[in-house]
């Protein structure tokens, strides 16, 4: 079968350093995405990786390792606004994305 | 501002009521979807429209049924549903064929059923 696993929750304190893990096993690999979901608001999104390695974005990074189905959102600076669920989907050889079920991340001050 | 639109936004309907969820997308993709997300539960696909066509997913009841009528309107009909049903129903477009085929979400509709 096809999953997708990241924590349920993380809390980090305003202005440190967080890294959210991913790992997967799907049927084929077509890319990895990272969304990030506000309560009650649509999911927007973050980043893609298809190849191995770091994709920078402001403070925002994405890491990609295919070997080892694993990927991480990092997020540097962080601010109070960075509370949100993020959520990692793989497109699978059909092109679909299978998703995970999200991490909510809690900033503290 | 995402460029897909949802509406109502929030819906509170009876088992026996028949009601329909708008999506509207403003991006020219040419692929549509639905997905239900439940509480600390992965999106779950629900229907697929690309390029027209529909891509049903089976495992969806038949108190659920879909309608694209263009390339920018997508409809969910809802009838007799049941309370476990009640979840964030969103839609999203892309466009199929593109590289990274990145989808784009609109606000979501809340629904509960009573």
């Amino acid at each position: 079968g096809q999953n997708i696993d990241q924590p349920t929750e993380m809390t980090a304190t305003e202005g440190a350093i967080v890294q959210i893990n991913c790992t997967y096993q799907t049927s084929g690999f077509n890319g990895l995405f990272w969304y990030q979901q506000h309560a009650g608001e649509a999911p927007t999104f973050l980043s893609y990786n298809v190849l191995d390695g770091l994709e920078e974005k402001g403070r925002f990074s994405s890491f990609l390792s295919r070997s080892k189905g694993y990927s991480y959102l990092l997020l540097k600076e962080l601010q109070m606004k960075d509370s949100a669920s993020y959520l990692c989907a793989v497109s699978d050889s059909n092109y679909q994305l299978i998703w995970g079920a999200g991490t909510k991340l809690i900033i503290k001050p | 501002e995402t460029g897909v639109t949802q509406t109502p936004r929030h819906l509170v309907m009876g088992m026996t009521n028949k009601k329909s969820l708008k999506c509207e997308q403003h991006l020219g993709h040419n692929a549509m979807y639905w997905y239900k997300q439940s509480a600390k539960k992965p999106l779950e696909l629900m229907f697929v429209y690309s390029l027209e066509e529909r891509v049903e997913n089976n495992s969806v009841p038949s108190r659920f049924s879909p309608e694209c009528p263009n390339s920018s309107h997508l409809f969910l009909h809802l009838h007799t549903l049941q309370p476990e049903d009640s979840a964030l129903y969103l839609c999203a477009s892309s466009q199929a064929g593109a590289e990274a085929d990145t989808q784009y979400f609109g606000p979501g509709t809340r629904l509960t059923v009573l």
